[in-house]
């Protein structure tokens, strides 16, 4: 069956370090991948997206990795923030497709 | 960038009765979707909500539980019927827009609590 998968654990990290969020997915194709930031009582916001045919995407602070072959994506924030700290959700669109279908989230906790 | 408006934000329901949900853009979009999410659970796609047509659900979601209106571009509802406290979760209606039409947009969501 089809899956996606993030760390279901919060991530704790100090302020300025780098957080790393991981999504794999399993009996996909996807189009593309997107990475979403969701804070408590709102809905999800866009971030990033990134194309099958992309290794890598950068925006800011943000950094975005594909890996077609391990089926990942590696989802970095740099030099983090307090206001960092939210739940990140992958969301993959299948080949052909239109509907985007969601990761359950990390929750990411960046301490001052 | 669109901006989407959903109402009620929460609401407390009875069991056996229904509540509509709707949700407005600021602009016109190609697609709107309506997402269930429990907590600590990732969004799950109810249906896409075609304008001037029957929306189309995904497994495990049926019309007569879930109908949904999309009478034009900017505007649709979502009634959830027949209420049970299985039906208790947040409701989003999402977005994607003409220009960017690989993103989506979200609305705040409906917190739905049924007792």
């Amino acid at each position: 069956s089809q899956k996606i998968e993030q760390n279901s654990e919060a991530l704790n990290i100090q302020e300025g370090k780098t957080a790393t969020l991981t999504c794999n997915y399993t009996n996909y194709s996807p189009a593309y991948l997107q990475w979403y930031r969701q804070d408590p009582g709102r809905g999800p916001v866009f971030l990033l997206l990134i194309r099958e045919n992309e290794k890598e995407k950068r925006k800011e602070r943000l950094k975005v990795t594909f890996d077609t072959t391990l089926k990942q994506s590696l989802f970095h924030i740099t030099a983090s923030q307090p206001a960092d700290s939210a739940t990140y959700l992958c969301a993959l669109v299948a080949t052909g497709g239109f509907k985007t279908i969601f990761g359950a989230g990390t929750r990411l906790f960046v301490k001052a | 960038s669109a901006v989407i408006s959903q109402k009620p934000s929460r609401d407390i329901c009875q069991r056996g009765t229904s509540l509509t949900i709707q949700c407005q853009v600021d602009s016109q979009v190609t697609m709107m979707f309506w997402y269930r999410q429990q907590p600590g659970q990732s969004l799950t796609l109810i249906a896409t909500a075609n304008q001037g047509s029957e929306a189309t659900y995904e497994s495990g979601f049926v019309i007569d539980k879930f109908p949904i209106s999309r009478p034009n571009l900017t505007f649709s509802t979502l009634t959830v019927s027949n209420m049970s406290p299985e039906d208790s979760s947040i409701y989003l209606c999402s977005a994607m827009g003409t220009a960017t039409n690989e993103k989506l947009f979200f609305g705040s969501g409906t917190q739905l609590s049924v007792l």
